[in-house]
């Protein structure tokens, strides 16, 4: 399978805890993005990278949250210290230059 | 604040009809519309996009409608099948889709027998 992967697809965990999800986008893609989506709603950008380059982050993206891109490869998501608020699905898409997004098939995270 | 509006929220067509979603964006800098089809528990699948120097593409059943100075685009299925029951999200994002893309609320729709 040549598309973009997600890991873990399911994750729960308690509040305050730390989570670290991982995303491996198509090869030769640049571009990365992370999104989040929650029930009924479309996804909100949460930050993108070009290569190993962090290019812009959303304000929804608190403190508790980062993300990396290390040598431009997979990319990470971590939350600490979890909320129940942080409850969501967390999208991953990547894209060659101007070029149309391909989504993976996301991170599902409860928090208890 | 919301820069993509997105209607209706839900839709139930019979199979053959042609449902039609549409969207109103804000930002006249956007300058690439794409379509997304999600089924539950999967990621969003690109179905189409266009530019706005065009007023129309197909692909296959798929029809963009766009509507530049109205800053209105809308997606039709024609022939619609009960395998097209997703939930279709309109995005709008700037340089030729090399930035974030900004999704509106979404549609389900439902394709009854």
């Amino acid at each position: 399978d040549t598309g973009v992967s997600q890991n873990p697809r399911h994750k729960i965990t308690k509040r305050g805890q730390n989570v670290t999800f991982r995303c491996d986008p198509i090869s030769e893609h640049n571009r990365l993005y992370w999104y989040r989506q929650t029930l009924g709603q479309g996804p909100e950008f949460l930050t993108y990278f070009q290569n190993e380059a962090q290019l812009e982050k959303s304000r929804l993206l608190s403190d508790r949250f980062s993300a990396e891109r290390p040598k431009g490869s997979f990319s990470t998501l971590e939350i600490q210290r979890t909320e129940q608020g942080d409850s969501a699905m967390y999208l991953c898409a990547s894209s060659p230059y101007q070029a149309e997004q391909f989504f993976g098939p996301g991170t599902r995270l409860t928090v208890l | 604040q919301q820069q993509v509006k997105q209607s209706p929220q839900s839709l139930i067509v019979q199979k053959g009809g042609i449902p039609i979603i549409n969207c109103a964006y804000e930002n006249t800098a956007f300058d690439y519309f794409p379509w997304y089809q999600q089924f539950p528990g999967k990621g969003p699948a690109l179905l189409i996009a266009i530019r706005p120097d065009v007023s129309e593409k197909k692909e296959g059943r798929f029809t963009i409608s766009f509507n530049k100075s109205a800053k209105q685009f809308s997606l039709h299925i024609m022939d619609s099948q009960p395998g097209d029951s997703a939930t279709y999200f309109c995005a709008a994002t700037l340089n030729f889709g090399n930035e974030k893309l900004t999704f509106g609320t979404g549609t389900r729709l439902t394709i009854i027998p």
